[in-house]
């Protein structure tokens, strides 16, 4: 069971779209439609942003929207803001009630 | 307020054991799995297990089986994680977290466990 694959770092400026990878295989990403991401400001617990591939929790953001092709699931923020500056990590359902994380992707907003 | 509600921070010294805590309150304890995450200093999210509190039914990572030992009292509405001989890379974060649905809703703030070489 191996760490889903996420690019350390992207980058944008105020406004700008940035979309985050997540790379798994046919056994977790690819098998479920079970993926959820989480964001996490630095000292602070990760918050759950994006559930089920691309369903939204209340209060979150609708610049905040995920997809799924493949072994490969996306997270976008559109509209970059200053406060989106954080760490992005995905998750994806594994079988048999098990969970592997992404290795997670630290946004920087210019 | 739901929440869950873990231990203090811990240092401890290696080959001790360790038995740190989560405590769920506002909600049904028993009708939640309860997982735990472990993030190393600057690191990442790891999944580490996850237990039933109403069965204590409870899987682990391969990565962690055999390391680490998930346990529940359901009468006090409290998830426990225990290690049995601590190392140095031990050292890190532990979440525990409320799954719903296929997802964790619900994190605990965190309880750290340093573990000096």
């Amino acid at each position: 069971q191996s760490a889903l694959t996420q690019p350390r770092s992207v980058s944008g400026s105020p406004g700008q779209s940035v979309t985050i990878s997540c790379t798994g295989i046919s056994s977790d990403v690819g098998g479920y439609n079970y993926v959820s991401w989480y964001q996490q400001h630095p000292g602070k617990a990760p918050k759950f942003i994006i559930y089920d591939v691309s369903e939204r929790p209340s209060g979150v953001p609708d610049r905040f929207s995920g997809s799924k092709s493949g072994n490969t699931a996306s997270l976008t923020i559109s509209g970059l803001q200053a406060e989106d500056e954080a760490d992005y990590y995905c998750c994806s359902y594994a079988g048999s009630y098990t969970w592997v994380f992404g290795g997670g992707t630290q946004v920087t907003v210019l | 307020e739901v929440q869950l509600v873990q231990s203090g921070a811990e240092v401890k010294k290696p080959g001790e054991s360790l038995r740190i805590s989560c405590k769920g309150s506002g909600y049904t304890f028993t009708n939640y799995w309860i997982g735990w995450v472990r993030q190393m200093p600057g690191k990442g999210l790891e999944w580490m297990g996850i237990i039933y509190p109403g069965d204590s039914d409870s899987r682990y990572s391969p990565s962690f089986q055999g390391q680490v030992t998930i346990s529940a009292d359901r009468s006090i509405d409290t998830a426990y994680l225990r290690w049995n001989s601590l190392k140095a890379s031990d050292t890190a974060m532990y979440h525990c977290v409320r799954l719903s649905g296929w997802h964790y809703d619900l994190w605990g703030r965190g309880t750290l466990v340093t573990v000096p070489s």
